[in-house]
């Protein structure tokens, strides 16, 4: 079955320190992987994919993530965290296997809380 | 600017009475969802539509309708809105499936 996990429900570190937010999925064929931003009261927003080609992802906001086929995971990282990247962070897959419909499958979210 | 268009962003009704949540893109996606936000749940499929006229369930249909008769509207219809309805809504569009642009969300309650 194909599924997104999001180990930790909430992340907490201080400003100036990496952050990363944990992601693992399960498809049947090769993975789209995508990670989402909410702020409150706002919709998702895009931060950056991995479709294919380089395993390191760059995106918006100084984000990048690390597609890693063998432990099926796609990690959230930032080296240098700020305040205002508290927000709720939301990891996604499309399968790209036989029964391709564009659906995007969501982990349940991590909340990334950044102290001064 | 191109942009998922939701309407309306808040909304409480009463158990029984059919609404429709509407949604417009004006990207000339062909692939369009609506999602369900719950805690703890993350986001969830409700319906999907990859072109005109072409719809079809996602995980959790159970109380809703959709349709798609042009490009770029995508309504959502509870022809008989019950509590467990009460979620935050989202609609998004895609032109490939390979990156959605999502609309700012609707707060429905049904008291």
């Amino acid at each position: 079955a194909q599924s997104v996990a999001q180990p930790e429900d909430q992340v907490n570190v201080a400003e100036g320190n990496p952050l990363t937010v944990k992601c693992t999925y399960s498809v049947s064929g090769n993975p789209y992987l995508f990670w989402y931003v909410q702020y409150p009261n706002r919709g998702l927003q895009f931060l950056l994919k991995y479709i294919t080609g380089d395993n390191l992802v760059k995106g918006s906001y100084g984000f990048e993530a690390e597609f890693n086929k063998s432990q099926t995971s796609f990690h959230l990282k930032k080296p240098s965290a700020l305040v205002s990247d508290s927000a709720l962070y939301f990891c996604a897959v499309r399968d790209m296997g036989s029964s391709n419909t564009g659906k995007l499958i969501f982990g349940q979210g991590t909340t990334l809380q950044v102290k001064p | 600017e191109a942009q998922v268009t939701q309407n309306p962003r808040y909304l409480i009704t009463v158990t029984g009475k059919k609404l429709t949540v509407t949604c417009s893109q004006n990207m000339n996606h062909e692939y369009m969802s609506w999602y369900r936000q719950d805690p703890g749940l993350g986001l969830r499929q409700i319906y999907y539509s990859m072109n005109v006229e072409v719809t079809d369930k996602g995980d959790v249909p159970e109380g809703y309708k959709v349709s798609r008769k042009e490009k770029r509207n995508f309504p959502l219809i509870l022809e008989s809105p019950s509590p467990n309805q009460t979620s935050l809504y989202f609609c998004a569009s895609s032109l490939a499936g390979d990156g959605y642009t999502f609309g700012s969300g609707t707060r429905l309650t049904v008291v």
